[in-house]
């Protein structure tokens, strides 16, 4: 119940392309739904949120769709560049089953953008 | 810089050694987590710190793992008897208990039992 599957395992897109990663969850109570981009050797960076009261949002080329009733969310990189390759992390978090807000994670997106 | 920092980055130790990681969350974060992640793998929940008070522990942390934060500020990690089981990244995270719980996480620290 606490699981967050994510695919593909790693994805490779020709510069300028839309790149399409999946999360899906069974947890209900989850309320916080961040994506994080990771460089080798570097920690998680927040890359942008969603809570289930809103099925899109977008900041600048990245675009998060939630799905509530089929209990899945995607990311959506537009017009993606070779400094987009790093592996991307979904993550889910419920305040009210757990007060502490701690992230559940997908097991990782690796994204190469070929020039 | 005024985002979470990880001391030492990396840490090479031998099987049965006491390592100690510190962590120094954003200024004024109330919020701090240890989670662990190894190769491959997404960053897995460890413990969380509401200021000083230690509110929950993953039954990933085993009886040779503690953590502290004395003073509601930095924190630290150790693990007693290291095993190469416990090779991984070790990552720190800070958040404030208002708004939406965004966790800023640190570098890591790189750790390798031999």
């Amino acid at each position: 119940q606490q699981q967050v599957k994510q695919s593909p395992q790693s994805l490779i897109v020709q510069k300028g392309g839309i790149s399409i990663i999946n999360c899906a969850y069974e947890n209900t109570a989850f309320d916080y739904f961040p994506w994080y981009q990771q460089f080798p050797g570097k920690g998680p960076a927040l890359l942008i949120a969603i809570r289930p009261d809103v099925s899109e949002k977008k900041e600048g080329r990245f675009t998060i769709s939630f799905n509530k009733s089929a209990k899945q969310f995607s990311l959506h990189i537009m017009d993606s560049q070779p400094g987009d390759s790093a592996t991307y992390f979904c993550a889910a978090s419920s305040v009210m089953e757990s007060n502490t807000g701690k992230l559940i994670f997908g097991q990782g997106t690796t994204l190469q953008v070929k020039p | 810089d005024t985002g979470v920092s990880q001391d030492p980055r990396h840490k090479i130790t031998k099987r049965g050694q006491n390592v100690t990681f510190r962590c120094d969350p954003i200024s004024e974060h109330n919020r701090l987590y240890w989670y662990r992640q190894t190769l491959g793998q997404g960053p897995e929940f460890l413990t969380y710190f509401q200021n000083e008070a230690q509110l929950e522990k993953s039954r990933l942390l085993s009886d040779r793992f503690s953590a502290e934060r004395p003073k509601g500020s930095f924190s630290t990690l150790e693990i007693q008897r290291t095993e190469q089981g416990d090779s991984a990244m070790y990552l720190c995270a800070s958040s404030l208990v208002r708004g939406q719980n965004e966790q800023f996480f640190g570098p890591g620290t790189r750790l390798t039992v031999l």
